[in-house]
Formats: C-alpha cells, sequence, structure tokens
C-alpha cells in the first residue's frame, strides 16, 4: 500500500541553524499539507500546498517557514533559523481531492 | 472553546463496551473526519462526514454530524484493547484553501 515517507525520523538542531524537512507524499496526490504537534498538545496546521503554491497558512507559518516541491516526488519544510519552540513533530500529509489526507510519521525536531 | 473540541479529554472503558467522544466546532465547514493516533506515531484516518451528511459507518465506527450545532460524535463499539489510542476530530474550512483544524484530543483507554 502506497504510503507517506518522512526524513530524517530524527532531528537535532542548534539554534539558529537552518532545517530540512522532507517528505515524499503519495505519487498520484495532488495536495501536500505540513503539520506540527509540540510533545502532549494538538497537531497544527502550518500550511497546504496545491499546484505549486501555497493555498493556505496558518499564523505560525510565518517568514521563518517556507515550502518547496524542487521535483516531481519531494515536499519540503524549511525552517530559516530555528528557535527552541520549534522543537515538536512535524508530520507531512498528501491527498487527492477526497480530503481524506494520508499522513507520515513524522520528524521528531529538536532544536537545543 | 477552540475549533474542533473534543470531549471528554481522557476516557477509560473495559473491552466489548462502547466508546463515544464528542467534538465542536465553530466555523463553517466543509467536512469534518475523525483520525487515530498511536502514541508517537503518525495519525491515521478513519472516516470522513461532509457537511451535507448526518452519519456514516464504518466497521465498528458510527459518526453523527450536527451542523446547527456544530458538533459531530465518534462511537466506536465493542471496543478492544487495541482501540487504545487518542482519537481527534479535524474540521476543513470552506475557503477554498483547504485549512484542517485539528482538536485536542481523546485519550481512549480500553481494558483487556
Amino acid at each position: 500500500e502506497p504510503e507517506v515517507t518522512q526524513t530524517p525520523s530524527h532531528q537535532v538542531t542548534q539554534m539558529g541553524q537552518e532545517v530540512i524537512l522532507r517528505c515524499v507524499p503519495i505519487s498520484n496526490h495532488l495536495y501536500f499539507y505540513w503539520y506540527r504537534q509540540i510533545l502532549g498538545q494538538k497537531v497544527e496546521f502550518l500550511v497546504s500546498f496545491y499546484n505549486n503554491e501555497i493555498s493556505e497558512k496558518s499564523e505560525i507559518f510565518d517568514d521563518q517557514f517556507s515550502v518547496e516541491r524542487p521535483d516531481g516526488s519531494n515536499f519540503t519544510l524549511k525552517i530559516r533559523s530555528t528557535k527552541l519552540e520549534d522543537s515538536a513533530m512535524y508530520f507531512c500529509a498528501s491527498t487527492t481531492d477526497s480530503y481524506e489526507q494520508y499522513f507520515g510519521p513524522g520528524t521528531r525536531l529538536t532544536v537545543t | 472553546s477552540q475549533q474542533g473540541e473534543e470531549d471528554p479529554q481522557a476516557l477509560s472503558i473495559q473491552e466489548g463496551e462502547n466508546a463515544t467522544m464528542n467534538c465542536s466546532y465553530k466555523t463553517s465547514i466543509n467536512n469534518l473526519q475523525w483520525y487515530r493516533q498511536n502514541s508517537g506515531r503518525g495519525l491515521v484516518h478513519l472516516i470522513l462526514i461532509r457537511s451535507n451528511e448526518r452519519e456514516k459507518h464504518s466497521g465498528r465506527l458510527r459518526v453523527t454530524l450536527d451542523t446547527s450545532k456544530k458538533s459531530s460524535s465518534l462511537l466506536i463499539t465493542a471496543s478492544r484493547a487495541a482501540d487504545t489510542a487518542s482519537y481527534f476530530c479535524a474540521t476543513v474550512s470552506n475557503t477554498g484553501g483547504f485549512k484542517t483544524i485539528f482538536g485536542a484530543g481523546t485519550r481512549l483507554f480500553v481494558k483487556a
């Protein structure tokens, strides 16, 4: 069964460093998402992406964040200058037009 | 309450019993979805109900939606120990940007 994959599974970085989180969505999916989940808290929407552009973004998704689909398979989330409060699980998801989102296993980002 | 708030926050039942979780939301939606998350893992889509639907079934799951009250419920019948997980409702907005808002979740514990 096709699945969304994410790399790395765990990323440790120092405050102020740039990180790129990578996702490979399911191949025939058209809509892509990034979410984050701070430990013990709810899943928070960051951004949705369709047709090579951002469809919608949340208040969390400020100028420090960017997304890209550099080729036909990868979907990346870049955090330009990480802060301690960026420590969280980051989930990628994809869907066709059916709204049922398929989530990846997540990347645990630890900012020290 | 926030968009997509569930209650109860935690629920502990015996195997074989039914589990009911509720979700309330504030804004207009295109659809509402329920997801399951095992500890430290990604989210798994369970069921989607569109704004023009009132009830939907999938196996042991039954979802209702009352758009006049902006609320939904998820019923798991004949629960099993393997149903132990966190359950989240998620609302997809009508804005066209596919913004998906998750609630805080209900932690379900099914005792064998």
